[in-house]
């Protein structure tokens, strides 16, 4: 099973930031890379898909990158409704593993 | 509208049987890869199993053996039948249908349901 690490657990910022986070895969999984978005109580969002395409409907301050084991999410601008968990998952082998998240906090 | 509604979570004893259904509007489920996702209270996202447009289905190795994943093209339904249940697969249970342009994967869920909480316990 491929373990993603993502890094930091959480991390302060304020609206306005620009805020970067790690997905790091456990062996290459080339660019087969999806990030969520999930709000308290909510279900979860694709907003990255094949580690660096926007899903639809997705703000372009949102942006992916990386490719192999190292995998970024930006999000420029950080608006209010930005604050909420982030799962990277890897969808390059049976069983898809997701991160354990990175929570964005209000600072 | 498209959306995934799912049905049929509860309360379970330990080793006993439970039945989700992930009702499907605005598409085809049988069209589409979809996937059961769970998340246990305050934890993160655990994929469970995935039905391919083609039929062909995978679980996770925990699950193995005890769920099935099925669906019915008549009544545009996904379903998870599990059995034998175990305190650990106490969660919130998501359906999710895979977008495409995901290269193949079926896995870029671009679609979730609201979720169906399962509480397994004495």
């Amino acid at each position: 099973e491929i373990q993603m690490t993502q890094s930091p657990s959480s991390l302060s910022a304020s609206v306005g930031d620009s805020v970067t986070f790690t997905c790091r895969a456990s062996q290459s999984i080339g660019i087969y890379l999806n990030w969520y978005q999930q709000k308290p109580g909510k279900a979860p969002n694709l907003l990255i898909y094949i580690a660096s395409h926007l899903q639809s409907g997705v703000p372009s301050r949102f942006s992916g990158s990386g490719s192999g084991t190292d995998f970024t999410l930006t999000i420029n601008n950080l608006q209010p409704e930005d604050f909420a968990t982030y799962y990277c998952q890897q969808t390059y082998t049976i069983p898809w593993t997701f991160g354990q998240g990175t929570k964005v906090q209000i600072k | 509208e498209v959306q995934l509604v799912e049905t049929g979570g509860g309360l379970v004893q330990p080793g006993g049987s439970l039945g989700l259904s992930c009702a499907a509007s605005g598409f085809t489920v049988s069209a589409y890869d979809m996937s059961w996702v769970r998340q246990a209270p305050g934890k993160g996202l655990e994929w469970v199993s995935v039905i391919y447009a083609g039929a062909t289905t995978n679980y996770r190795d925990s699950v193995k053996g005890r769920f099935i994943i099925s669906r019915d093209h008549s009544k545009n339904t996904l379903f998870l039948q599990m059995n034998s249940v175990r305190a650990e697969d106490t969660a919130v249970y998501y359906c999710a249908r895979a977008s495409r342009g995901c290269m193949g994967s079926g896995g870029c869920l671009g679609l979730w349901g609201q979720g169906t909480q399962v509480s397994v316990s004495s």
